[in-house]
């Protein structure tokens, strides 16, 4: 019962350095989440994916590029680390939203702990 | 965009007390949930609410949905140590994005 497994779970990067995340579910969701999240601010989405190929923008996608190729994995890139983006990041999955009566709960991964210096 | 505002932020209260988590959002929304994250783990959800009216309850704990109001709530009945921890609230818009608040830090004392 893997659920939703995020790598790594500690990175520690300069600034400018870039990285990805990776996310896989084994639950055949159709919708993932990245989201971040930081002191006294809850979580907040960065950007989702209602299935294989498609992404889309949260609300605060700028500095991330996602994707999609698999539908068990979701990527989160960075491209260029900056100190702001030092928080901690979660990878949710959940089924779709257009199933009737579906409840659609989001099932999270245990986290990435990420540093930017 | 929709807004989710929680309170109170910090929580402190003795064993056996109650109290009540409140949860408010801007706009309209279809689903309300409720998770528990403890320190240093993920998060792990409590109760959907799908409906007005809608009144969940698992234990010590009970999520209740007032949508006309925008308002939910999650009411402890006689806390105890076990249920320390952050409590989070958010609402699903109508384009398949969540939005939190920003958690309630529960700390329950003997």
């Amino acid at each position: 019962n893997a659920g939703v497994t995020q790598t790594p779970k500690f990175r520690v990067l300069k600034t400018g350095q870039s990285m990805t995340l990776l996310c896989a579910q084994d639950m055949n969701h159709e919708y993932m989440y990245w989201y971040r999240q930081d002191p006294g601010m809850g979580l907040r989405l960065i950007h989702y994916s209602v299935g294989e190929g498609t992404t889309a923008k949260g609300e605060v996608p700028d500095g991330y590029n996602v994707s999609r190729l698999k539908k068990q994995n979701f990527l989160l890139g960075l491209e260029s680390a900056a100190p702001s983006q030092t928080s901690v990041y979660f990878c949710a999955s959940s089924s779709s939203f257009l199933l009737a009566g579906a409840k659609n709960i989001q099932y999270f991964g245990a986290g990435t702990r990420l540093s930017v210096l | 965009e929709l807004k989710v505002e929680q309170n109170p932020l910090f929580l402190s209260m003795q064993e056996g007390k109650n109290y009540t988590i409140y949860c408010n959002y801007s706009t309209t929304s279809d689903r309300l949930y409720w998770y528990r994250q403890d320190p240093g783990k993920s998060l792990e959800s409590l109760f959907v609410l799908l409906s007005n009216g809608a009144v969940k309850q698992e234990g010590r704990l009970m999520a209740s949905l007032d949508t006309k109001a925008r308002l939910s709530t999650l009411h402890i009945t006689a806390a105890v140590h076990d249920l320390s921890a952050t409590y989070f609230c958010a609402a699903r818009n109508t384009g398949n994005q969540f939005y939190f608040g920003t958690g309630t830090s529960l700390t329950v004392i003997p």
